[in-house]
């Protein structure tokens, strides 16, 4: 079946700690994406990559940071700079540079601080 | 970043009855995308929009892209219990060569039934 996995569905971190969110996608889509999710408001772009070992930086990339070392992998790290990490993180892929390609979704991982 | 501004924010309706909602820009859009996100999970796409004008139905679902780039809406026929959820535009910037897309802050749907 091809799709975008995330995983783990629910991740828990504690002050001063460094994680990891992982996106795998096996659709041979060029470009991916990281969103962050909060209650009521539309989806914030973190990072995104068009193409194997090159990202750039979206609207709020502070206290984040990712790697596109494979086409089908792209990490996110939330690191501890990042002070209000707990949210719904969302990946994302699409075919191409092209304009006319939509972006599809994997399931998420909810982020919680202990 | 861009904002699109979505309507209504949230609605409860009755079964069987008829869904509109809408999003607006200040910018022009190539894409219009429209998704529908149950809780805890990730937004799944119901309705892609490319050419200004055009109007494509998946279903009971209709969506139009506005003719001045502008804006979309996406219209829902004779609700269902299962149509329950936040349903979220997106867009693409008119000569957006960064790949990026904007989305609205969802409509949230109650149907009850």
């Amino acid at each position: 079946d091809g799709g975008i996995t995330q995983s783990p569905k629910y991740l828990f971190r504690k002050e001063g700690q460094n994680v990891t969110l992982s996106c795998e996608q096996n659709l041979n889509h060029d470009a991916m994406y990281w969103y962050r999710q909060d209650p009521g408001q539309g989806l914030r772009l973190i990072y995104y990559s068009q193409i194997v070992n090159d990202f750039q930086k979206g609207d709020i990339a502070e206290g984040y940071s990712v790697s596109r070392e494979k086409k089908e992998s792209f990490p996110l790290t939330v690191t501890s700079a990042q002070k209000n990490p707990t949210a719904f993180y969302l990946c994302a892929s699409k075919r191409s540079r092209a304009a006319n390609q939509p972006q599809h979704f994997g399931d998420g991982t909810r982020l919680s601080i202990l | 970043g861009q904002q699109l501004n979505q309507s209504p924010q949230s609605m409860f309706i009755q079964e069987g009855e008829d869904v509109s909602m809408n999003c607006t820009s200040s910018s022009i859009f190539n894409t219009w995308l429209w998704y529908k996100q149950d809780p805890g999970e990730g937004p799944v796409l119901l309705i892609a929009l490319y050419k200004a004008g055009e109007l494509t139905s998946n279903g009971r679902l209709t969506a139009q892209f506005g003719i001045t780039r502008k804006d979309s809406f996406l219209n829902i026929s004779a609700s269902i219990p299962s149509d329950v959820g936040i349903y979220f535009c997106a867009g693409q910037l008119f000569g957006n060569t960064g790949n990026q897309f904007y989305f609205g802050t969802g409509t949230s749907l109650t149907v009850i039934p």
